[in-house]
């Protein structure tokens, strides 16, 4: 079946160190996206990749940092940078970013601080 | 800026009740409107989408009409199912420069048997 996986569902972080979430897809989308949601709040935009080797940055991008090595695997790393980094992630892709485009999204990991 | 703004929730209704979920937004130009229904411990789902002022959406006995006069793009059920229990959000994507999603705040539905 074809579909957008994250791994893994659940993430512990230490003080000052780094962590990589993973977001992988098998549908042949061109486009990829990591978001950012907290309690009571929308979604939001940390990053996103238009194309394999390029990405952007979103709305909330301090303290995050991403790869497009490859078009199925789009990984998101939280640095010590990023001081509150306790959240829900959610990784999406769209066939290409366009005006006809629907974005998927993933099962979502959840992060949290010890 | 862009915005999207949902009522607060949670929404609670009994199973056959009649949903209604407010969204408004504010956009330059004409987006595309969305609405996303997210199950628990679950990433987001897309459950309708219109592209263009009158269209209507609709989905697993959902609809939602795409209405430029009043920008609101509200969610609405006959009958509610205790499987419908989930948070709803509402989106828009500009569709202009790069045509990012904006999300309302979402809206828990809770619906008891």
């Amino acid at each position: 079946d074809g579909g957008i996986t994250q791994s893994p569902k659940y993430l512990f972080r230490k003080e000052g160190q780094n962590v990589t979430l993973s977001c992988e897809q098998n549908l042949n989308h061109d486009a990829m996206y990591w978001y950012r949601q907290d309690p009571g709040q929308g979604l939001r935009l940390i990053y996103y990749s238009q194309i394999v080797n390029d990405f952007q940055k979103g709305d909330i991008a301090e303290g995050y940092s991403v790869s497009r090595e490859k078009k199925e695997s789009f990984p998101l790393t939280v640095t010590s940078a990023q001081k509150n980094p306790t959240a829900f992630y959610l990784c999406a892709s769209s066939p290409r970013q366009g005006r006809q485009e629907t974005q998927y999204f993933g099962p979502g990991t959840r992060l949290l601080v010890l | 800026g862009d915005s999207v703004t949902q009522m607060e929730g949670p929404v609670t209704l009994s199973e056959e009740a009649f949903l209604t979920i407010n969204c408004t937004y504010t956009a330059t130009g004409y987006p595309s409107l969305f609405w996303y229904v997210q199950y628990p411990g679950e990433g987001l789902q897309l459950l309708l989408k219109a592209t263009k002022a009158d269209d209507k959406g609709s989905n697993k006995g959902f609809e939602a009409t795409y209405r430029k006069e009043t920008t609101s793009f509200h969610l609405e059920k006959g009958s509610v199912q205790v499987s419908d229990s989930a948070v709803y959000f509402c989106a828009l994507r500009v569709n202009t420069g790069f045509q990012k999603l904006v999300f309302g705040t979402g809206t828990r539905l809770l619906v008891s048997p």
